[in-house]
């Protein structure tokens, strides 16, 4: 298996920009996880998803943001519009609801 | 919410010497993992405890989950270089799959 994908690995945008972040979980897996990493703040959930159904999105920092899971294997977060407060890592894991898998990240960066 | 606090945030130990992680949440937890990062990458599992008060071992690495089921630990005797990185607790509060990372404690060995 070829784990979980994000793309793109690099974001580099201007303010004010939206920002599209993709990941694709490991097939069969039923529970998707989005993370955002920052020196700051550390590892915090922003949202979860199980069977595509999103349960606990009381991370989601405000309405700038939005995820949304339409299938099995397919899952976005979106930023819009972008501040330079967003620029992080944002992780994506999924699960058989026990060890988290997580993908390799995408760095964004918001000038 | 739900807090999870991990100390110490950094230690610095020479190769060798033995290391100690410790992870406090606010409230009881169901579970807890954890994981490592290396600099530079994502979060990979290392062990889940459920028990209250179990013990488990992977070769140098000793995890502990408390009577209380509210800390956790984990101890490396004689560290070496492939070591370094960060590690996180993760708890489940509710049963619900809803993982809050740790602070972290990040990890460098002098060889």
């Amino acid at each position: 298996d070829a784990g979980v994908i994000q793309s793109p690995r690099h974001e580099v945008t201007e303010m004010g920009q939206e920002v599209t972040l993709r990941c694709k979980p490991i097939s069969g897996h039923d529970y998707l996880f989005w993370y955002r990493q920052t020196m700051m703040r550390g590892l915090e959930l922003l949202i979860y998803f199980n069977n595509n159904v999103p349960i606990d999105d009381s991370g989601m920092p405000e309405d700038r943001f939005s995820a949304k899971m339409p299938n099995a294997s397919f899952s976005t977060l979106k930023i819009q519009p972008s501040e330079p407060r967003d620029s992080a890592v944002y992780f994506c894991a999924s699960s058989l609801g026990s060890r988290l898998f997580f993908g390799s990240g995408t760095q964004l960066s918001v000038l | 919410g739900q807090q999870v606090m991990q100390i110490p945030q950094y230690q610095h130990v020479q190769e060798g010497e033995d290391f100690t992680t410790y992870c406090n949440s606010s409230t009881t937890l169901s579970n807890i993992q954890w994981y490592k990062q290396r600099p530079g990458g994502h979060p990979v599992f290392l062990i889940q405890l459920v028990k209250s008060g179990e013990v488990k071992k992977q070769k140098r690495l000793t995890f502990q989950f408390g009577e209380a089921k509210k800390n956790s630990s984990l101890h490396i005797t004689a560290t070496q270089t492939t070591d370094v990185g960060t590690y996180f607790c993760a708890g489940d509060t509710s049963g619900t799959y809803k993982y809050i990372f740790g602070t972290g404690t990040r990890l460098k060995v002098l060889a």
